[in-house]
């Protein structure tokens, strides 16, 4: 599989309940960043946490890594139909690599 | 604040015509500069980067080009398009920093989504 591939490729909810998305890297990363992307628009940056941080929060938002098990987990609290869109991965590894995974596409039911 | 222009935003190309798509950065100095191509329900694969003006690295052997005449314009190209070039493509900036892609977070156009017939 691919760097930075997220899991599940698919989400679907119902507004108020929590979000949990999962990407999983293979090589040594500088940092790991997230992204989210409506249907049919640019990708836009939520969090970049580094290889030395373990948690970051952001608003609803709440990000870990776990380097030991090279993977990464975005949790969204509260979720809102607003919150429906793709959520991407992305790892900066030390190798001077860069990949974005697949996505997982999200579905925030009112 | 940086503002990033992507277009036209959509586009419909015959096989065989040329194909030229610009990307403008507002607000910064010698970013670094990105083409990415997103095919439907997938995540991105870069095509090019460029860590300044006159500086492309590809990424992957194509049908593609890309340009940068000015330190904010990044312009991507083909002199014949084929129909394997249909695709969401996404130009993206960051700031210049440590490694080969910064490691900063990157910010995005709106994309040009292009068809070929």
């Amino acid at each position: 599989s691919q760097q930075g591939e997220e899991d599940p490729q698919a989400l679907s909810i119902q507004e108020g309940e929590n979000a949990t998305m999962n990407c999983s890297y293979k090589t040594s990363i500088n940092n790991l960043q997230w992204y989210r992307q409506n249907s049919g628009r640019g990708l836009v940056h939520l969090i970049l946490i580094r290889s030395n941080e373990r948690e970051k929060h952001s608003g609803r938002l709440r990000v870990t890594l776990d380097t030991s098990k090279k993977s990464s987990s975005l949790l969204i609290t509260a979720s809102r139909a607003a919150d429906t869109a793709s959520y991407f991965c992305a790892t900066f590894g030390r190798n001077n690599d860069m990949r974005f995974g697949a996505g997982t596409r999200l579905t925030v039911k009112p | 604040s940086q503002t990033i222009h992507q277009w036209p935003a959509t586009l419909v190309q015959p096989v065989g015509s040329p194909l030229s798509l610009e990307c403008t950065v507002e607000g910064t100095s010698n970013p670094n500069l990105y083409w990415y191509r997103q095919a439907a329900g997938r995540g991105l694969q870069l095509l090019f980067y460029s860590v300044g003006i006159g500086q492309i690295s590809s990424e992957v052997p194509q049908n593609l080009s890309a340009s940068r005449p000015q330190d904010r314009q990044f312009i991507l190209s083909s002199k014949k398009l084929l129909l394997s070039d249909s695709g969401f493509y996404l130009c993206a900036w960051s700031e210049a920093g440590q490694g080969l892609y910064s490691n900063q977070p990157q910010h995005f156009g709106d994309g040009t989504r292009l068809s070929i017939l």
